[in-house]
């Protein structure tokens, strides 16, 4: 079955530590995203990518790092050098940034820095 | 600042009623509008999205799009208590971005 695979689903740091979260999807998908959301809060975009070898920052880029080298994979680092670290993060794909695609999500990674 | 703007609830609808959720957006420009079902602790998954002025319906659910007015809504019918979740609303700008509403606490009462 096509799908996104986030892993891992739950992730502890200690406060200073880059940490990195995989995402990959065999869904042949050209677009990948992604996203953080914190409790009670709508999706933010932290960054994007259309196409292997090349990507752009979302709204809240600080503190956080992407690669593409390959289609099917978009690992996200957190840095610390990111103030707020502890959050929910979600990789989606689409098959191009037309109008018509929507977004399919992997399962999250939740990831606690303290 | 493009915006989509959603009651964040919760509501609260009693099972087999219709429940309906709203959602407006800023950009005039805009073009696709989606919607997506997110349980707790869970990822979004998309129920369905619209283009065109009118009505789009699929089982029990109906979206409803009023480019003029500049809002798009979702009707569940027959609500069961498991659509209770959270009901994010997207919109894709004239810039192709995805504008994202903070979503939408539904509570079906059995």
């Amino acid at each position: 079955d096509g799908g996104i695979t986030q892993s891992p689903k739950y992730l502890f740091r200690k406060e200073g530590q880059n940490v990195t979260l995989s995402c990959e999807q065999n869904l042949n998908h050209d677009a990948m995203y992604w996203y953080r959301q914190d409790p009670g809060q709508g999706l933010r975009l932290i960054y994007y990518s259309q196409i292997v070898n090349d990507f752009q920052k979302g709204d809240i880029a600080e503190g956080y790092s992407v690669s593409r080298e390959k289609k099917e994979s978009f690992p996200l680092t957190v840095t610390s050098a990111q103030k707020n670290p502890t959050a929910f993060y979600l990789c989606a794909s689409s098959a191009a940034l037309t109008l018509g695609s929507p977004l399919h999500f992997g399962n999250g990674t939740r990831l606690t820095v303290t | 600042q493009k915006e989509v703007e959603q009651n964040s609830g919760p509501l609260s609808v009693p099972e087999g009623a219709i429940a309906s959720l709203n959602c407006t957006y800023s950009d005039r420009g805009s073009q696709s509008f989606f919607w997506y079902r997110q349980y707790s602790g869970k990822s979004p998954e998309l129920i369905m999205f619209i283009y065109s002025n009118g009505d789009k319906e699929d089982g029990r659910f109906t979206a409803q799009l009023n480019k003029a007015s500049q809002y798009v809504s979702l009707l569940i019918r027959d609500s069961q208590p498991s659509d209770s979740a959270t009901y994010l609303c997207a919109v894709r700008d004239s810039n192709y971005q995805l504008i994202w509403g903070a979503g939408t606490k539904l509570i079906i009462k059995p």
